[in-house]
């Protein structure tokens, strides 16, 4: 099955910087990948998504790149504010019923102002 | 938000007690899920549900048992649980067309076993 590993398991970064977190995913038919932020309490909130016949994606400040030969995919945030200090969680969508997601372990971001 | 709820947000229960996790999706999408959220670990899913349809079992233990009688509700019996099921419980949804839907979550239960 698929498995979904995410690095690093923390980051901190000084406010302005960039942040950027990779995932790699095991199962080549997977063709769907988002990424969730989890604020302290709060449910995991969709920020950005991307598809398989796209390599890229942006909107504002978060981009997503991904890499299907090597199977990766990351998360650039630029320009860091405190408040995107949060816990970001990769997946993974394998195309059968069901439309499954499976999860890296998450990205504990700290933006230090 | 109002798109996913859950219903209670923190419930504390024995071993032997028998409780109900509630979710309700107001977003007309037709499947949805149970999450596990344990500190330290991914998001595990457990169940999946597609047209009231149980289309996943992760071999999740018998002391948890779905049911999802409409399109819009998903609930999450608990029976004899155990201290390591203390754990968040998020329910979400997705409109399956295609297989590659978004899936929105709830604001989750947490739960406490002791």
């Amino acid at each position: 099955g698929e498995n979904v590993e995410q690095h690093p398991s923390t980051l901190s970064v000084q406010e302005g910087d960039s942040a950027v977190i990779k995932c790699t995913y095991s199962d080549s038919a997977s063709n769907y990948f988002p990424w969730y932020k989890q604020e302290l309490g709060k449910r995991p909130q969709l920020i950005i998504d991307i598809r398989s016949n796209v390599g890229e994606k942006k909107d504002q400040r978060i981009a997503v790149t991904l890499n299907k030969t090597a199977k990766h995919f990351s998360l650039h945030i630029t320009e860091t504010q405190p408040e995107d200090s949060a816990v970001y969680f990769c997946a993974a969508s394998i195309p059968e019923y069901g439309n499954k997601l499976v999860f890296g372990a998450g990205t504990i971001l700290r933006v230090k102002s | 938000e109002t798109g996913v709820t859950q219903t209670p947000r923190h419930l504390v229960m024995g071993m032997t007690n028998k409780k109900s996790l509630k979710c309700e999706q107001h977003l007309g999408h037709n499947a949805m899920y149970w999450y596990k959220q344990s500190a330290k670990k991914p998001l595990e899913l457990m169940f999946v549900y597609s047209l009231e349809e149980r289309v996943e079992n992760n071999s999740v233990p018998s002391r948890f048992s779905p049911e999802c009688p409409n399109s819009s509700h998903l609930f999450l019996h608990l029976h004899t649980l155990q201290p390591e099921d203390s754990a968040l419980y998020l329910c979400a949804s997705s409109q399956m067309s295609g297989g590659l839907e978004t899936q929105y979550f709830g604001p989750g239960t947490r739960l406490l076993v002791l």
